[in-house]
Order: C-alpha cells, then structure tokens, then sequence
C-alpha cells in the first residue's frame, strides 16, 4: 500500500528557532498534501493544504508566517516552524492523497515537537 | 466542522466484536463514509470506506444504513492492540484532493 514517510519523529528546540518537518510519499506520487497539529487528548486540526508547485492553503487562525510550508516536488512537503515558542508544542501529522480511491489518504507517522 | 457525531467513548471486551456507531445525518450523494483509526502517538490509520453498499475487508465490516445517514464500523474479533480512537469521515468521491476533517472520534479501550 502506499506509504507516507514523516521526519524526525520527535525533535526538542529552543524557543526562537527553528525547526523543518519533511513528509515524503514514498511510492506514488502525491500533488496535494496536507499538514494536521494535533494537541494533547485532541483530534487533528487541519493546518493546510500544500499543493505542488504553489502556494499552499492555510486554514482559518494558521498563521502563514509562522508555518512555512514548501512543496517543491510531487514527493515532498515541508512543514518549518519559525521562531518556534513553548506553545508551538505539539504533535504535527502530515497526509497524501493516494492513487486511486482504495486508500484516500495516507498519514505519516507524526513528529512531536517540544519547544524548550 | 466535521460532519459526523461518534460516541466519545466505549469499552469492549477482548475477543468479542466492537460495534462503533456514527451519525452523518447530512450526508450527500456524492460524499463517501470513511474510518481511521489513530493509535496512541501515531499517525492515523485507513481502515474502511464505502459509499452506500456495506463493506467488509481484512480489517473490519462497514454497515452504511439505507439511507446513508448513519453506519457501523464492525471489529469482529477485538484485540488489545484494536484500542485506539476512531474516526468516522465523510468525503467528497470526486476528490482525492479534498479536505479531511476530523471530528472527535471514538476512543475505544479493548478490555482483556
């Protein structure tokens, strides 16, 4: 089946860096991709749609600023959080859109992000 | 906002079937009914979908009632490692590019 491969899968940073989450789907090709955050004991909130080749889509209260998000090939999104603070802590989950419809979409594995 | 209700919680004892409801009641035609499931610290997982025939696979059994405005995700035999949450999806058949979103879920403990 298709799979979507997430890295790092945890990451502990400064407050005032920065940190870059790749998603890569590793054998189909994927032209939308989307980015979730996910708090403690919460359900997954849509971030945006990264699409390829353009700019992508940000959800309602997504600061685009803040969450950059690169999808320069048809097997590659990425997620940078900048200038990371302690509340951009949280677990950060990326999905693609599969071949046909046998799968719809397939999630990586997610990265936990501390911000210390 | 998401499209569907699930219960927030349920037990099931380990070996007997799970039987986790959802409500999407303003479903349309042209919109298919999806289940996930997310294990503790990881990315969801596809499980089953279907349109309006019930379906069945290696994973579960998906019962979509005549008038698509509810259905039952059906693990025959649960298992410890089935305790998971459980997402009940509604999605466009037209795209494969559309938006997932994400209600609540239904957290469901396998009891040994």
């Amino acid at each position: 089946g298709a799979v979507v491969s997430q890295h790092p899968s945890r990451v502990i940073c400064k407050s005032g860096t920065s940190v870059k989450i790749e998603c890569r789907s590793l054998d189909f090709q994927a032209t939308t991709m989307f980015w979730y955050r996910q708090f403690p004991k919460q359900s997954l909130m849509l971030m945006a749609t990264s699409n390829e080749g353009s700019k992508a889509t940000y959800e309602q209260g997504v600061e685009k600023d803040k969450f950059l998000i690169n999808h320069a090939s048809l097997t590659l999104s990425t997620l940078t959080v900048t200038s990371a603070h302690p509340e951009d802590s949280s677990f950060y989950i990326c999905s693609a859109s599969s071949a046909g419809e046998r799968y719809g979409y397939t999630f990586g594995s997610g990265t936990r992000l501390t911000v210390v | 906002d998401a499209k569907t209700t699930q219960p927030t919680s349920m037990d099931c004892a380990e070996g007997r079937a799970a039987n986790l409801p959802c409500n999407h009641s303003t479903i349309s035609g042209n919109e298919y009914v999806y289940w996930y499931r997310q294990i503790h610290s990881q990315g969801p997982q596809y499980i089953i979908h279907g349109l309006k025939n019930n379906e069945t696979n290696e994973m579960a059994s998906l019962i979509i009632t005549e008038d698509r405005k509810s259905s039952t995700l059906i693990l025959p035999h649960a298992t410890l490692r089935d305790t998971a949450v459980y997402y009940c999806i509604v999605r466009p058949i037209s795209s494969n590019t559309g938006k997932l979103i994400f209600g609540q879920g239904t957290t469901l403990q396998v009891k040994p």
